[in-house]
């Protein structure tokens, strides 16, 4: 059955910093996703990665996607406090049903 | 459109009673999903819909859910006898023939 890890769990950032998150699943997919999620409010679509060595960037996050190692990354560029949230990647399993990981809680620092 | 809605958006029950969500998707989109999702946890598969058709359902689901989409336009999910362990948030999703799926703002559950 596909596992989906994310790393790290939690994250605390300085602003203006780097960092990437990482999202490792166990068996072939060819679809993977990343979400947004503030405190108490649903998840907001952030990309859709649907092929090896997919790349997606929006403001300060970049999304890639490598299909052979099973690893997707979400690199953010010189952090701002409006990202902390939690994210969450999610894979493919199958036709119709998707896998989450457990979510990585980012808190940036003023 | 509005996106996604779910009602009701909290649900205080008694352990043992029936409770009732309802999910109404974007009103193009043909797939419909339930999820659950725990506090620190990552949202949980329960059941997936294609217009009316329930085309799959979690192992872990247990006999006391069932979902229905009638007409492949809004679509229930019911809990009968519920348990403490069933308090978490109920989230929906739907999609139409492409991969990205918007989520509903859930329902939250607590069985006391």
């Amino acid at each position: 059955e596909l596992k989906v890890e994310q790393n790290p769990l939690f994250l605390s950032m300085q602003e203006g910093k780097n960092y990437t998150i990482y999202c490792n699943y166990s068996t072939t997919s060819d679809r993977l996703y990343w979400y947004r999620q503030d405190p108490g409010k649903s998840l907001e679509s952030l990309f859709v990665l649907l092929s090896n060595g997919a790349v997606k960037q929006e403001g300060r996050l970049m999304a890639s996607l490598d299909t052979k190692a099973r690893l997707s990354t979400l690199h953010i560029t010189a952090a701002v406090h409006d990202l902390s949230a939690t994210y969450f990647c999610a894979v493919a399993s199958g036709t119709y049903k998707y896998i989450f990981g457990t979510g990585t809680r980012l808190k940036v620092l003023a | 459109d509005t996106g996604v809605s779910q009602n009701p958006r909290h649900k205080i029950t008694k352990r043992g009673q029936n409770v009732t969500f309802r999910c109404d998707p974007i009103s193009e989109h043909n797939r419909l999903y339930w999820y659950r999702q725990t506090l620190g946890q990552g949202p949980e598969f329960l059941t997936y819909f294609q217009n009316e058709a329930q085309l799959e359902k979690s192992r872990l689901l247990s006999d006391r859910f069932s979902a229905e989409r009638p007409k492949g336009s809004f679509s229930t999910l019911e809990i009968q006898r519920t348990e403490q362990g069933d308090s978490a948030m109920y989230l929906c999703a739907s999609s139409y023939d492409s991969y990205e799926q918007y989520f509903g703002p859930g329902t939250r559950l607590t069985v006391t």
